[in-house]
Parts: structure tokens; sequence; C-alpha cells
């Protein structure tokens, strides 16, 4: 999976609680993407990252926040856990060529919120 | 909002037959992509055409792209059972940067 992983792969939490999860990549890409996947949806994008320290929201945004501390870790935090939540997390991370974006995807975290 | 639809949304066919999967979408583009899943994997990046190429191959995969119709069709020749998957268009509107719109996907099954 081009170097990217995800950690938890799994996580079955309660609601009200907070979640991190994290995606960590060895390809040194400025780009990094946090999706969700739910039936019906597709993929939506939560959050992005241009640079260390710079995000922005993606169109999924509320009840998320991000951070990036150094190039090769992007963490996704839910502060409060809702069952509207519950999905399929996946990260991306992208070289960005001129204007070629293709993303390379981590395996995803099966997130369950009760 | 959902940017790319894929139709049809399921589709099953013979080991050996083509497979043709089309997206629509709504807004101009830079490029579109496609993208398979595997059951339980994560995406893996098929091919990319920019806003002015209208065709291009990749091993046994075609991609079209008419912008005055905004829509692609990706073919599949000489399907094979590990073709089975889920694939997705990507559109990136935006110029690179922020993030993918991503199709609802089409369900591809191989019969072998």
């Amino acid at each position: 999976d081009a170097g990217i992983t995800q950690s938890p792969r799994h996580k079955v939490t309660e609601t009200g609680t907070p979640v991190t999860l994290r995606c960590h990549q060895t390809e040194n890409h400025r780009y990094m993407y946090w999706y969700r996947q739910d039936p019906g949806h597709g993929l939506r994008l939560i959050h992005y990252s241009y640079g260390v320290k710079d995000t922005d929201k993606g169109e999924v945004s509320d009840g998320y926040s991000v951070s990036r501390s150094k190039t090769e870790d992007f963490l996704l935090t839910l502060e409060s856990a809702t069952s509207s939540q519950t999905s399929v997390y996946f990260c991306a991370i992208s070289a960005l060529r001129a204007t070629d974006n293709e993303q390379f995807f981590g395996p995803g975290t099966r997130l369950t919120v009760l | 909002s959902q940017q790319g639809e894929e139709d049809p949304q399921a589709l099953s066919i013979q080991e050996g037959e083509n497979a043709t999967m089309n997206c629509s979408y709504k807004t101009s583009i830079n490029n579109l992509q496609w993208y398979r899943q595997n059951s339980g994997r994560g995406l893996v990046h098929l091919i990319l055409i920019r806003s002015n190429e209208r065709e291009k191959h990749s091993g046994r995969l075609r991609v079209t792209l008419d912008t005055s119709k905004k829509s692609s069709s990706l073919l599949i020749t000489a399907s094979r059972a590990a073709d089975t998957a889920s694939y997705f268009c990507a559109t990136d509107s935006g110029g690179g940067a922020d993030g993918l719109t991503f199709g609802k996907g089409t369900h591809l099954i191989i019969q072998p």
C-alpha cells in the first residue's frame, strides 16, 4: 500500500469518547488526506494537509479535527464520537506532480461507535 | 456533494468478456481518475486522464473522456476473475492539492 499504514485497523468505542486515528507514510509526500467511506456515499473528504501544520477542511469536516506535526504523520481526531461517525476511514497521500494528483491509499480503519 | 456518478451500480459478466463502466460528473475538471477497491482493502489507482485528453490506455484498461458531456468510461478487456472489485471514478476540480471527489462506485463481478 505504497508505504502507508493506518492504526488502529479496527476500533469499537462508545458514544461521547474521544478517538484518534493515525496515518503514517514513508514516502515523504507533501499532501495527505482523510476520507470516510459509507455505503451509498462512496468516499468523502474529511480534512487534508498540504504540509506540516498546514491543514484544511473537506466536505464532511464537522466533528473532526486533524493535526500534522511531522511530514510522515497525519492524525484524525473525533473529539466526542457519535454513532453517525461509524465508518471506514482511509488515509491517502499524493506527491502532486504538476496537475497529476493520483493518490495512494492506506488499508483503512474500521470504526464502530456504539 | 457527489461529483461523479458511476453507472451501472453493479455489473456481472463472464470471464473473458469486456466490462464497461461509465462516470458522469457535474463541474469542470482538471483530470479524472479511476480507482479499484477489492473487498476490505484500500483503493488502488488505475489510470488518470487529463481534461485535454480524450482517450488513454493502460494494459487491458481503456479510458475515454468527453468533457462536453461531462462523462468518462472505463473499459476492461478480456476480464479475469481477479478483476472482481468495486471501481470508482474521482474528479479533481480544484487544481490538485485539495482532494478528489469520488463517485459511489460500480461493483463488478466476474463469473468464472
